[in-house]
């Protein structure tokens, strides 16, 4: 049903733990995958746009992975930190100019 | 360079009042997009444009209209707010098509219709 399922809703981490966000997606045919980053009162911001061909894409201590053939992605974030408190939004293009969101981890790091 | 900037923030309605969201953009995009965020969703496309002069409906038109008379600004309007149209409204922009380009986020507008 063209749809973007994320899982955990929410998460609580201590600072300097890792975590890893999961992304399922049946929206097809499938271009490519977007992971964003949205602070709190803030707009989303990209962290890392995957293809089809691409199985793992880092960006500093995020590192997101993509299963084509299962329609799952994952987001990895290693060391956490205060500052990667958010939510984190897992986003799949239906058609050239209309994009399906997922409903987003909320993440919490605390000391 | 502000990228994507929306005026107003905050803006309480009444039900049955109209008010217009000014987004603007200073990278030159041909693409501008309207979306909402409603508790527990993903963000949803109201209308969208691909270039000046032209507007398109997105997933949850009804109830909005927009115009694109310059490049740099995509304005949406509510002519008669309803409290369902509570929400977090955001404005994006890209270079080309959105499943092909990177969009550009402001930082939102929370609309309260009571």
């Amino acid at each position: 049903k063209n749809q973007v399922e994320q899982s955990p809703q929410s998460l609580i981490i201590l600072e300097g733990k890792n975590c890893t966000l999961q992304c399922n997606y049946t929206v097809s045919p499938f271009s490519n995958l977007r992971w964003y980053k949205q602070d709190t009162g803030r707009g989303p911001v990209s962290l890392t746009i995957m293809t089809f061909s691409e199985n793992t894409k880092s960006n500093g201590r995020y590192t997101a992975t993509l299963d084509a053939d299962t329609k799952q992605s994952s987001l990895h974030i290693t060391a956490s930190q205060l500052s990667d408190s958010a939510s984190y939004i897992c986003v799949v293009p239906y058609n050239n100019n209309d994009m399906r969101f997922g409903a987003g981890t909320r993440l919490t790091v605390k000391p | 360079n502000a990228g994507v900037t929306q005026t107003p923030k905050f803006r309480v309605l009444k039900t049955g009042q109209s008010m217009t969201l000014l987004c603007a953009q200073d990278m030159n995009h041909e693409y501008m997009y309207w979306y909402r965020q409603d508790p527990g969703m993903g963000l949803r496309l109201i209308h969208y444009s691909v270039g000046e002069g032209t507007t398109a409906k997105g997933e949850v038109p009804d109830g909005y209209n927009v115009s694109r008379l310059k490049k740099q600004n995509f304005l949406l309007g509510l002519e008669s707010a309803a409290p369902s149209q509570t929400s977090v409204y955001f404005c994006a922009s890209s270079f080309g098509t959105a499943s092909s380009y990177e969009q550009y986020f402001g930082p939102g507008t929370r609309l309260t219709v009571t």
